[in-house]
C-alpha cells in the first residue's frame, strides 16, 4: 500500500528558480520525511517533520506539514543543477510496526 | 566509515535461480529494511526487521525471504517464485526515525 503520493510526477525548472513538490497521505502519521535520490543511487535523508510541527527549515529546504489536509510540501529555493534528482516523501504507519511507506516521487530537473 | 554496504551492485540471474543480496551495516542500528524500486516508481517494502532473529513481511514479500541472525546483517534472497524479479533493491537501517540507505543492488533476470 502506498501512503504518500507526490505531485507533480516531474518538474523541470531553470537554475535559480524555486521548486515546490507536494505530498499527500492517507492515514494519521507520527512524522513525515523527505528523501532525495540521485539516479541509480541510494536515498539520502533530507528532513523530518513531526506531526505537531507545521514548518521546518534546513538550508535551502523548507518543509511544511498540514495534518488537517494530510499534505506536506518541500520547497527548494534558488535551485542549482546539482539539485537534479528524485524526491520522495515517506510516512510512518502509526498502526503498523515501525514501517516507513514511500510515495512514487517527484523527478526534478534543474537546467543550467 | 560507518554505513550500509550492499553487494553485489549488479547481478544477473537466469530464470529459475535463487539469488541472495547482501546488506551489512556498522551503524549499530536495530532496525533494517529491504525495498524494491521499479523504473519511475517509488519504493515498495519487501521485509523489515526490528531486532535480531525477528522480521516481518512488508507489502510485497511473496517470492522473497530474509534472515536476521546478526545485528549487522540482513540478507535478502530472491527466489524462483518471484515472477518479476528484475528491479533495483535497496537496503536501509534506521535510527531516530531516519533511514540510512545503501547504494542498491540492480538485479536483472536473463
Amino acid at each position: 500500500s502506498q501512503q504518500g503520493e507526490e505531485d507533480p510526477q516531474a518538474l523541470s525548472i531553470q537554475e535559480g528558480e524555486n521548486a515546490t513538490m507536494n505530498c499527500s497521505y492517507k492515514t494519521s502519521i507520527n512524522n513525515l520525511q523527505w528523501y532525495r535520490q540521485n539516479s541509480g543511487r541510494g536515498l539520502v535523508h533530507l528532513i523530518l517533520i513531526r506531526s505537531n510541527e507545521r514548518e521546518k527549515h534546513s538550508g535551502r529546504l523548507r518543509v511544511t506539514l498540514d495534518t488537517s489536509k494530510k499534505s506536506s510540501s518541500l520547497l527548494i529555493t534558488a535551485s542549482r543543477a546539482a539539485d537534479t534528482a528524485s524526491y520522495f516523501c515517506a510516512t510512518d504507519d502509526t498502526g503498523g510496526y515501525n514501517k516507513l511507506i514511500f510515495g512514487a516521487g517527484t523527478r526534478l530537473a534543474v537546467h543550467p | 566509515d560507518g554505513g550500509i554496504t550492499q553487494s553485489p551492485k549488479y547481478l544477473f540471474r537466469k530464470e529459475g535461480q535463487n539469488v541472495t543480496l547482501s546488506c551489512e551495516q556498522n551503524l549499530n542500528h536495530d532496525a533494517m529494511y529491504w525495498y524494491r524500486q521499479d523504473p519511475g516508481q517509488g519504493l515498495r517494502l519487501i521485509y523489515y526487521s526490528q531486532i535480531v532473529n525477528d522480521f516481518q513481511k512488508g507489502d510485497i514479500a511473496e517470492g522473497y525471504s530474509v534472515s536476521r541472525e546478526k545485528k549487522e546483517s540482513f540478507p535478502l534472497t530472491v527466489t524462483s517464485a518471484q515472477k518479476n524479479p528484475t528491479a533495483f533493491y535497496l537496503c536501509a537501517s534506521r535510527k531516530s526515525g531516519e533511514l540510512f540507505f545503501g547504494e542498491g543492488s540492480r538485479l536483472t533476470v536473463l
